[in-house]
C-alpha cells in the first residue's frame, strides 16, 4: 500500500497569514499516462471532505485562487495564503495512482 | 447539481451484516468511466477507503476489508449498494459515497480520478 504522511499534524494559524501543509507518498504518484494521481481535501466540522486540489495543483471549480498546491513524484504541499476563518478544518491528501485507495492522516487547521 | 445521499441503518449488533444504499441524482451512473466509491471514517480519525464500483460493474476492494465486502450497482435505480458482513464495534464510522471517473481506452482502464461529491454520509454504530 502506498502510505500517505501528512506533516504537521496540526496548525493554528492568524488570519491573514498563510499556512502550509506537507504530505509525502511512499511511492511516485506519477503515471505513466503523464498525469500525478495525487489531491487535497478540506473537511470541515460535519461535513464531508471537499475537493480542493486535483493532480497536485488544479484547483477544483469554486475554489478561491487563495489554494494553491505544489510538488510532484512523493513529495507534495498545499499552501493556504491569507487564511479565512472559514479554512478552519482538517486537509487530507489522497493518492489514486494505485488500489487501495489512501489518505493522509489529516492536518487540523485552526484560526488563533 | 449532482448529489449522493446515504442510506442504510444507524445501528447495527456485532456479527450482523450492513447494507447502505448510495442513491445518485443529477446524473446518471450509467456514463461510461463513472464509479462509485466508498469511504469511511472513524470519530476523530481519517478516512479509509473501502470499495469502488465502475458503470460497467467493475468492482475494486480494499484488501484488507475484501473478504467482507460486496459493492453493486443499479443503474434503473441510479443506486450503489454496500454490504459489510460480520461487523464489529471498531467498524463504528461515519459511511460515505462519492462520485469518481476514470478513462479507459482499447481495452486498458487507467487509475480512477479525484472523488467529488460526496454524500453526507451516514453514521453507523455498531454495538450490542
Amino acid at each position: 500500500d502506498i502510505v500517505m504522511t501528512q506533516t504537521p499534524l496540526s496548525l493554528s494559524v492568524t488570519p491573514g497569514q498563510s499556512a502550509s501543509i506537507s504530505c509525502k507518498s511512499s511511492q511516485s504518484l506519477l503515471h505513466s499516462d503523464g498525469k500525478t494521481y495525487f489531491y487535497w481535501y478540506l473537511q470541515k466540522a460535519g461535513q464531508p471532505p471537499q475537493l480542493l486540489i486535483y493532480e497536485v495543483s488544479k484547483r477544483f471549480s469554486g475554489v478561491p485562487d487563495r489554494f494553491s498546491g505544489s510538488g510532484s513524484g512523493t513529495d507534495f504541499t498545499l499552501k493556504v495564503s491569507r487564511v479565512e476563518a472559514e479554512d478552519v478544518g482538517i486537509y487530507f491528501c489522497m493518492q489514486s495512482i494505485q488500489l487501495p485507495l489512501t489518505f493522509g492522516g489529516g492536518t487540523k487547521v485552526e484560526i488563533k | 447539481q449532482i448529489t449522493l445521499k446515504e442510506s442504510g441503518p444507524t445501528l447495527v449488533k456485532p456479527t450482523q451484516t450492513l447494507t447502505l444504499t448510495c442513491t445518485v441524482s443529477g446524473f446518471s451512473l450509467n456514463t461510461p468511466g463513472v464509479g462509485v466509491g466508498w469511504v469511511r471514517q472513524p470519530p476523530g480519525k481519517a478516512l479509509e477507503w473501502l470499495a469502488l464500483i465502475y458503470w460497467d460493474d467493475d468492482e475494486r476492494y480494499s484488501p484488507s476489508l475484501k473478504n467482507r465486502l460486496t459493492v453493486t450497482m443499479d443503474t434503473s435505480k441510479n443506486q450503489v449498494v454496500l454490504t459489510m458482513t460480520n461487523m464489529d464495534p471498531v467498524d463504528t464510522a461515519t459511511y460515505y459515497c462519492a462520485l469518481t471517473s476514470r478513462y479507459c481506452s482499447g481495452g486498458t482502464c487507467y487509475p480512477t480520478n479525484w472523488f467529488d461529491p460526496w454524500g453526507q454520509g451516514t453514521l453507523v454504530a455498531v454495538s450490542s
